[in-house]
């Protein structure tokens, strides 16, 4: 069953770049014809979607971040988000999730697994 | 960007009672290649991720109660808890897949009367 786990720093500082990676286990993030997303939830707010990178290493974006968003596979294991010049807005619990690939529509499905969630404060 | 709206925001409803959320896109998510709506909801508890609750807009996820069910085509959509147990409080989203940006609704937060 695969598992996935976010890890990175908590607290980021204002203009700063936030780091975060995704470690799956149980799978493999470049073998098999998935999506592997970052979502995050700023507190009090709903969902957003940032991003995936699929196994091709083809990337997609949400045009609301597409200019400082940056997805990218770091081991056969692991793939990463990094989000340029933060500031508070970008306080929230960043999750990793996985989607599968379907033929039509956006040529991905829901989101399952998701990791635990982290929380990355932006403040100085 | 289709724009998913989610309403009530909160609802309080009594142990065996009926919970209806309901989440309206704007423009339809019905595929007309495969008949498919690309709709999903989640449930999300305090501390934890969400959790896959139903996709496809009406097909239940591995393991989810049967007082669990969704309805609704193109637009408009429904998920209904037919008796509300004490474990169902949560936060409740739905999300489409039919384009990207993916987008979700602002969430329901179901509460015990």
């Amino acid at each position: 069953q695969v598992q996935l786990q976010e890890s990175g720093p908590r607290l980021v500082k204002p203009s700063e770049t936030l780091s975060l990676t995704c470690t799956v286990s149980g799978g493999s993030v470049g073998s098999d014809t998935y999506y592997w997303s970052w979502i995050r939830k700023p507190p009090g707010k709903g969902l957003e979607w940032i991003g995936y990178i699929y196994y091709t290493e083809s990337t997609n974006y949400n045009p609301s971040l597409k200019n400082r968003v940056t997805i990218s596979y770091t081991s056969k294991n692991q793939f990463s988000l990094r989000l340029t010049s933060v500031t508070a807005a970008d306080t929230a619990v960043y999750y990793c999730a996985r989607a599968d690939s379907h033929y039509y529509g956006s040529g991905l499905t829901w989101f399952d697994p998701w990791g635990q969630g982290s929380l990355v404060t932006v403040s100085s | 960007d289709i724009v998913m709206t989610q309403s009530p925001d909160s609802l309080a409803v009594s142990l065996g009672e009926r919970a209806t959320i309901n989440c309206k896109s704007s423009q339809s998510v019905l595929y007309s290649s495969n008949n498919k709506n690309y709709l999903t909801w989640y449930q999300q508890k305090p501390g934890q991720p969400p959790k896959v609750l139903i996709y496809w807009a009406s097909t239940r996820g591995s393991g989810v109660p049967d007082r669990f069910s969704g309805s609704g085509s193109g637009t408009d959509f429904t998920l209904t808890i037919s008796s509300l147990q004490s474990e169902d409080v949560a936060v409740y989203y739905c999300q489409q897949y039919y384009n990207t940006p993916l987008t979700f609704g602002g969430g329901t937060k179901v509460e015990i009367k």
